[in-house]
């Protein structure tokens, strides 16, 4: 069974700060990995989405890379803003089957 | 964002109770998905359908019903839950056909049992 893990589970830096944050899988056997956003007591904001034969992805502000073989990716996120605050969730989905499967999630907290 | 809407928002129930949740999309897509998430746990993937068929049941318990009677629309009937059941409910769709990967997830049902 794929276990993704997302390190550090909270973090708070001061805005205008660059970070990153960290997610790793079990199973390199993936389809591809998506970062979302999630905001208290809201769904899910698909962010980015890397398939497995890229390297990396960028959107604005935000880059995400894929390391397969070593089962990680990371998002990187430029200039953090107060508005960046929420919690960041990777994802993963098998080679085979319609499943994803998520980490626990990094809460970000971006002080003015 | 109305693409995916869910209903109602917030639910407190009590062990003996049925009820339901309701996802409606907007979005043309064709496969829809139930998800589960509790403090401190990863996101759980309770159900998929694709084409209105069930296609994924991951060991969910039998108190959880799901209906998909229209790629519109997903339901999750609810009876006799326990307290360990709390938790916010997702409810996302995907546009398979178009091979996109993305899911567009609704706002959630925050459900509380008692």
């Amino acid at each position: 069974k794929q276990e993704v893990t997302q390190i550090p589970a909270a973090l708070s830096v001061p805005e205008g700060e660059n970070l990153v944050l960290n997610c790793s899988f079990t199973d390199s056997a993936i389809y591809n990995l998506q970062w979302f956003r999630q905001d208290p007591g809201k769904g899910l904001t698909s962010l980015l989405l890397i398939q497995s034969s890229q390297r990396e992805q960028t959107s604005g502000r935000l880059n995400a890379s894929l390391d397969k073989s070593s089962g990680r990716s990371t998002l990187y996120i430029a200039a953090s803003q107060p508005g960046d605050s929420a919690t960041y969730l990777c994802a993963v989905r098998l080679d085979t089957g319609n499943q994803f499967y998520f980490g626990t999630g990094t809460s970000l907290t971006v002080i003015p | 964002e109305t693409g995916v809407t869910q209903t109602p928002r917030h639910l407190v129930m009590g062990m003996t109770n049925k009820k339901s949740l309701k996802c409606e999309q907007h979005l043309g897509h064709n496969a829809m998905y139930w998800y589960k998430q509790s403090a401190k746990k990863p996101l759980e993937l309770m159900f998929v359908y694709n084409f209105k068929e069930q296609t994924e049941n991951n060991s969910v318990p039998s108190r959880f019903s799901p209906e998909c009677p229209n790629s519109s629309h997903l339901f999750l009937h609810l009876h006799t839950l326990q307290p360990e059941d709390s938790a916010l409910y997702l409810c996302a769709s995907r546009n398979i056909a178009g091979g996109s990967e993305t899911q567009y997830f609704g706002p959630g049902t925050r459900l509380l049992v008692l």
